[in-house]
């Protein structure tokens, strides 16, 4: 059984440019979540899809938006990207409440 | 607004000892919580979970309890070791998880 797998691990954009970060979930979980740490924060909720809906938001601006695919994969997307983008990405796949597997996570540097 | 707050940044403790890791909420909707450990460069593990019918969960050295009333929840951790040297999430289950800030926990040798 794999978990959670997130690409790429690091990656540097600058101001303005547009990012895509991947994640493949857990073998049978059909939820997947995308939360957002910054630094000496705990994780932020940005969205969560379930059989490839958007199915919760949190409070980011429409310039995040994601995908999930028929095999339960997902993309994060960010637009226009700012310096306080600046943060750890982390995916998190579930198939029952309370289960969340969460992956190693994408550190992303906007400068 | 801070939903689910962990106020103490940081803990350190001795080996052997026990750790005490407090969590606070203000939304009484949550009904299910849950702690995670994080070590750098890895994702959240979960490691323990209540739910609000419950007042006390054990797995092992970990023991959460969950206070209702007072909108407060613990994790225990009997005995310490090095090895819990981590940080450590509180997060509440509301179709998403709200997580707390997290504390570091050091435990010393």
């Amino acid at each position: 059984e794999t978990g959670v797998t997130q690409s790429p691990t690091h990656l540097i954009k600058t101001r303005g440019q547009q990012v895509t970060l991947r994640c493949s979930s857990q073998s049978g979980h059909n939820t997947v979540s995308w939360y957002q740490q910054a630094l000496g924060q705990g994780p932020q909720f940005i969205f969560q899809y379930y059989r490839e809906e958007e199915n919760g938001r949190g409070n980011f601006p429409p310039r995040f938006s994601g995908l999930q695919f028929p095999n339960y994969s997902s993309e994060l997307n960010v637009n226009a990207l700012e310096l306080d983008d600046s943060a750890l990405y982390l995916c998190a796949s579930s198939l029952y409440r309370g289960g969340y597997t969460f992956g190693s996570g994408t550190r992303l540097t906007v400068v | 607004d801070q939903q689910v707050k962990q106020n103490s940044p940081s803990l350190s403790v001795q080996e052997g000892r026990i750790s005490i890791l407090n969590c606070d909420y203000t939304n009484s909707m949550f009904d299910y919580f849950l702690w995670y450990k994080k070590y750098p460069a890895e994702g959240p593990t979960f490691l323990i979970s209540i739910s609000s019918i419950k007042d006390k969960n054990e797995d092992g050295r970990f023991t959460v309890f969950l206070n209702k009333s007072a909108k407060h929840l613990s994790l225990h951790i009997v005995p310490s070791q090095p090895g819990d040297s981590a940080v450590y999430f509180c997060a509440a289950d509301g179709n998403k998880l709200v997580f707390g800030a997290g504390t570091i926990l050091r435990v010393k040798s």
